[in-house]
């Protein structure tokens, strides 16, 4: 089986940066995903790490480290409409993702 | 280019009935998900369609079944309706069937299903 960690919920002030970590256990590693989640709207892809190391899009960046089973979703410049929930997936093999909980994030002014 | 979409978006159904949702993939999307996410909770995966067949499914009952057409669209059937299974169905399309290096899954917006 998978078990996926990452914190219910974070708040952080607009313009700010925040870093939302993921943990993770699974055998067959084949990537790691993130996905933002708005209320009642569709997850929306992110991002996704296959090898060690950081990748940035923008305001939003991600980081794998495979031998810690640890991921993280780093966003700068937070903006309010950054208030979404922040879901952590992970694929094994070539089985379907398998998602955390999510995070729910909540910029304020 | 229409995305993901999904039908109905909301339904009301009564215990012990049937339901039938459904999804059609993004274009030329081939690879049909399907997921169930309640409230504050992750998308738990249900099962896969590929070439208009179960290629992997999750820890779901057998009155969860599924159905892929020839366009690549499906269907989510649920059945004896419980009201546990009141939650957000969630369809996701790719590429591939799993079998290739597909990176991005793209969802519709859900169907909110209640059951009372």
């Amino acid at each position: 089986g998978q078990n996926i960690d990452q914190p219910t919920e974070m708040t952080a002030t607009e313009g700010a940066i925040v870093q939302i970590n993921c943990t993770y256990q699974t055998s067959g590693f084949n990537g790691l995903f993130w996905y933002q989640q708005h209320a009642g709207e569709a997850p929306t892809f992110l991002s996704y790490n296959v090898l060690d190391g950081l990748e940035e899009k923008g305001r939003f960046s991600s980081f794998l480290s495979r031998s810690k089973g640890y991921s993280y979703l780093l966003l700068k410049e937070l903006q309010m409409k950054d208030s979404a929930s922040y879901l952590c997936a992970v694929r094994r093999g070539r089985r379907a993702l398998t998602f955390g909980s999510g995070t729910r994030l909540q910029v304020q002014p | 280019d229409a995305g993901v979409t999904q039908s109905p978006t909301h339904l009301i159904k009564t215990r012990g009935q049937q339901v039938t949702l459904r999804c059609s993939p993004k274009s030329g999307h081939d690879t049909v998900s399907w997921y169930q996410q309640a409230l504050g909770q992750g998308p738990q995966f249900i099962f896969q369609y590929y070439e208009e067949e179960e290629r992997q499914r999750g820890n779901f009952p057998d009155r969860f079944s599924g159905h892929q057409f020839p366009n690549y669209s499906s269907e989510l059937n649920v059945n004896a309706l419980l009201l546990g299974d009141s939650a957000l169905y969630l369809c996701a399309s790719s590429l591939g069937g799993g079998e290739g290096m597909n990176t991005e899954a793209f969802f519709g917006q859900g169907t909110r299903l209640t059951v009372v």
